[in-house]
Order: structure tokens, then C-alpha cells, then sequence
């Protein structure tokens, strides 16, 4: 069964600074995808950043990006200038390409403070 | 272009009374599937769909019933509901289930709190 940890259950970070959440993985497939949702107080889920296993290098979405491991099983997620308004609940989640099911890790509540 | 839409966003039942968590979409998806979202466990997938007619179990199905008559509508039933069953509730969907360019849609949540 593929399991997601999180084990952040919370972190904060200055406003402009880089803060990295963290995320590792189980799965016995060779092929799958990692992403990193974003939950902010209003409860919507937005999807911040996908990464396909079998590619090897990293996804960035603007100040988004990655750090893939495939061998360690670690999908990070590093936020540069961090804003006000990436305050939220980040979730990593897996999908195998072999099913259909997302399995979410716990989440880790980021805040920025001014 | 609505997406996919929740009914209700609140709702609160005593223990063993029964209802259903409607899920809409317009985008003409396939897939379908329903989330729980507890403190400190994140979402857990209960049931999902890949096509009218077809359901499946997710992690954790017990207490959950659902149907897929079309393609746009998953409702979620809750036949004698129970504490356990406090959470927010997400559905989502999608064209497929994976591919390298699909992404997942979700609704904004229904918060449900049984007594």
C-alpha cells in the first residue's frame, strides 16, 4: 500500500523568506506522480506543483519547486519569497499510475508572519 | 463554468439519521471520488467512480454508499450516521484518473457535524 508522511505538523517563516516543507513516500511502482496541494482557510484545494516520477528533473512553478529524490522517496517543497498569502495547509500527495486513488499525507500548516 | 459544486457546505445530524452529499460536475469528467479531511490525518479517500456506472472502495468505505447513474453527478449517502463520521467532506473529479497532464478538481467541501 503507498503511504505519504509529513512531518511537519507545523512550520512559520518571515515574509520574503524561503522555507521548505517536507514529504516522504512509500511505494512499490516504478512510475507515479507527487504533487503538493495548498489549503487555505477559505478550504479550497489548489494545486501548487506536480512532479512525474519518471522524470528527473524538477518541477518549478514561479517561486514553487521541487526537490525529488526517487531513490530516498522525498518530494520537498521549497517556497521562495514567501507572501501573506501562501499561510496555508500543504498536502503531498501520491497517485500510481496503476490505480486511482490520491493518498495525502497528514499536511503541515504553514504561516508567514510579516 | 461552475465545476464542482457541494451540497450542502453545513450540515448537522444526530446520530443514526441517514442523508446524502451532493456532487456536480460540468466539465464532463469521468473520474469522481469522495474525500474525508480529519485533523492530523488528511484527506482519506472513501469511494470513487471512473465512469457512469462503476464505483469502487476507497480507504476507508464503511458507513458510505454511493452510485454514479450519470456522469455528472456522485452522490455520498450516510445511512445511520454516526460521530465517527464528523469531518469535512471533499469530492473531486477528473478527465481520467492519471495521466502526465491531468489534474484534479475539487469542490469547496462540506463541513458535517453529527451529534
Amino acid at each position: 500500500a503507498q503511504t505519504v508522511t509529513q512531518s511537519q505538523p507545523e512550520m512559520s517563516v518571515q515574509e520574503a523568506e524561503t522555507v521548505t516543507l517536507s514529504c516522504t513516500y512509500d511505494t512499490s511502482e516504478s512510475n507515479y506522480y507527487l504533487f503538493w496541494y495548498k489549503q487555505p482557510p477559505s478550504r479550497q484545494m489548489i494545486l501548487v506543483i506536480r512532479q512525474e516520477a519518471y522524470k528527473q528533473q524538477n518541477a518549478t512553478e514561479n517561486r514553487f519547486s521541487v526537490n525529488f529524490q526517487k531513490a530516498a522517496k522525498s518530494f520537498s517543497l521549497k517556497i521562495s519569497d514567501s507572501q501573506l498569502g501562501d499561510t496555508a495547509m500543504y498536502f503531498c500527495a501520491l497517485e500510481e499510475t496503476s490505480g486511482s486513488r490520491l493518498t495525502f499525507g497528514e499536511g503541515t500548516q504553514l504561516t508567514v508572519n510579516p | 463554468n461552475a465545476g464542482v459544486t457541494q451540497t450542502p457546505k453545513f450540515q448537522v445530524l444526530k446520530t443514526g439519521q441517514s442523508m446524502t452529499l451532493q456532487c456536480a460536475q460540468d466539465m464532463n469528467h469521468e473520474y469522481m471520488s469522495w474525500y474525508r479531511q480529519d485533523p492530523g490525518m488528511g484527506l482519506r479517500l472513501i469511494h470513487y467512480s471512473v465512469g457512469a456506472g462503476i464505483t469502487d472502495q476507497g480507504e476507508v468505505p464503511n458507513g458510505y454508499n454511493v452510485s454514479r447513474s450519470t456522469t455528472e453527478d456522485f452522490p455520498l449517502r450516510l445511512l445511520s450516521a454516526a460521530p465517527s463520521q464528523t469531518s469535512v467532506y471533499f469530492c473531486a473529479s477528473s478527465y481520467s484518473p492519471t495521466g502526465p497532464n491531468e489534474k484534479l478538481f475539487f469542490g469547496s467541501g462540506t463541513q458535517l457535524s453529527v451529534l
